[in-house]
């Protein structure tokens, strides 16, 4: 079984400043990566995900995610944020046994001040 | 970009109630998922399902639940007998073998 522990529940910063919302995550197999985003009273937006390959994946808006097994971590960052940053950005895990569940984590409430 | 739809966006129904949800995956996926999410709190996985049958389901996802795709585009979520912890958001989802689910926008469900 996974689990995914997002460490941070809000993170205040102010616009144009970097960004690091943070994930770990712990499964007994390989797995897939993902964080999603979600803006006031909307659904679930893919950021970007990791399956294979390079570790630093890209995502929209400007994130990215860095894929660290050794730390079984996977964080989200953001070089100069936006007030339209403001979401609650939740992490997942699946295996990668095809198309399987996503387990989440608690999600990080991102709040820009300007 | 190819969408998940969902309707109703919300639905009020009273305790005791039947339910349904139901939502439309892209067209050429072949997996489907629904998801809830009580108010604050983290998306949990209820219940998966491929080739006409459910795949995996979570300990949330008891007799009261059931899914069905009953065509060939509509994946429903019935709840038989609404309790007022059943109110949250449903968010169904669906993909293809890449892993990547696309999500719907979500049904919010008020149980009174």
């Amino acid at each position: 079984a996974q689990s995914v522990t997002q460490l941070d529940s809000q993170v205040p910063v102010f616009e144009e400043a970097p960004v690091e919302l943070r994930c770990n995550y712990s499964s007994s197999v390989s797995v897939y990566l993902f964080w999603y985003v979600q803006y006031p009273n909307q659904g679930l937006q893919l950021l970007l995900k990791y399956l294979s390959g390079s570790t630093l994946v890209k995502g929209i808006n400007g994130f990215e995610a860095e894929f660290n097994k050794s730390q079984t971590s996977f964080h989200l960052r953001k070089p100069s944020v936006h007030i339209s940053d403001t979401a609650e950005y939740f992490c997942a895990v699946s295996d990668n046994q095809g198309a399987q569940k996503l387990v989440f984590g608690q999600g990080t409430r991102l709040t820009i001040n300007p | 970009e190819p969408e998940v739809t969902q309707t109703p966006s919300h639905q009020v129904t009273q305790m005791g109630q039947e339910v349904i949800l139901r939502c439309v995956p892209i067209s050429n996926h072949l997996y489907f998922y629904w998801y809830r999410q009580i108010l604050g709190q983290k998306v949990e996985f209820l219940v998966s399902f491929y080739n006409n049958e459910i795949s995996e389901k979570s300990e949330i996802f008891d007799d009261q639940f059931s899914v069905e795709r009953p065509d060939g585009s509509n994946f429903t979520l019935k709840i038989r007998s609404t309790k007022l912890e059943d109110s949250a958001m449903y968010f169904c989802a669906s993909s293809d073998r890449s892993g990547r689910q696309y999500f719907g926008p979500g049904t919010r469900l008020t149980v009174t």
